[in-house]
């Protein structure tokens, strides 16, 4: 079985200071992870997705994520924080195990003050 | 190009009547993946579909059914109304879905149901 987990229910930051929202994941294969924003009565954006290759990934917006094969984890991560970024952010990881199947964890949500 | 389009964004229904959600994926692409969304579930699976065949199915009651038509556009249903079924449906398309494990799934704005 596949699953994703977001450790922190909420995370608070100031602006211009780093955010980083955390994931760890658990497949039978391998992982192809992503990570989504939600805003408020809005659908899921696409930020980033790490297949293979470099552990780093850079995405949409300024965000990046880490890529760890020992800690099992992908934390997306921003090194200045802005107010527009205070939202819903979503981890997801599908595996050839579970029919590629996209199982999302269950959110984080962000507030970034001014 | 235009995104993922769902119709109708707001509805509200009664126990026990049936409802049937819209969605039109980016042009292109030929898989449709529906999800539900609920404060307390967060975001299930609920079935994908590719070339007008259903791919992969969530863990949800024969209540809720889909299907989707040659020009990709897909349908969701839900009979039999419960107040549990109050929630948003989002839509979610990508090129190839299913054995495409790195394809990217792009959402639509969803639509909010909301059963009294």
């Amino acid at each position: 079985a596949q699953s994703v987990a977001q450790p922190e229910d909420q995370v608070n930051v100031a602006e211009g200071n780093p955010l980083t929202v955390k994931c760890t994941y658990s497949v039978s294969g391998n992982p192809y992870l992503f990570w989504y924003v939600q805003y408020p009565n809005r659908g899921l954006q696409f930020l980033l997705k790490y297949i293979t290759g470099d552990n780093l990934v850079k995405g949409s917006y300024g965000f990046e994520a880490e890529f760890n094969k020992s800690q099992t984890s992908f934390h997306l991560k921003k090194p200045s924080a802005l107010v527009s970024d205070s939202a819903l952010y979503f981890c997801a990881v599908r595996d050839s195990a579970n029919d590629y199947k996209l199982s999302f964890g269950a959110g984080t949500t962000v507030t970034v003050r001014a | 190009k235009a995104g993922v389009t769902q119709t109708p964004r707001y509805l509200i229904k009664t126990r026990g009547q049936q409802v049937t959600l819209s969605c039109s994926p980016i042009s292109g692409h030929r898989s449709v993946s529906w999800y539900q969304q609920t404060p307390g579930q967060g975001l299930q699976f609920l079935f994908e579909y590719f070339s007008e065949t259903q791919r992969n199915k969530g863990n949800f009651p024969g209540r809720f059914s889909g299907r989707q038509f040659s020009n990709s556009r897909s349908e969701m249903n839900v009979s039999t109304l419960e107040l549990g079924d109050s929630a948003l449906y989002l839509c979610a398309s990508s090129r190839e879905g299913g054995g495409a494990s790195t394809d990217t799934q792009y959402f639509g704005p969803g639509t909010r149901l909301t059963v009294l």
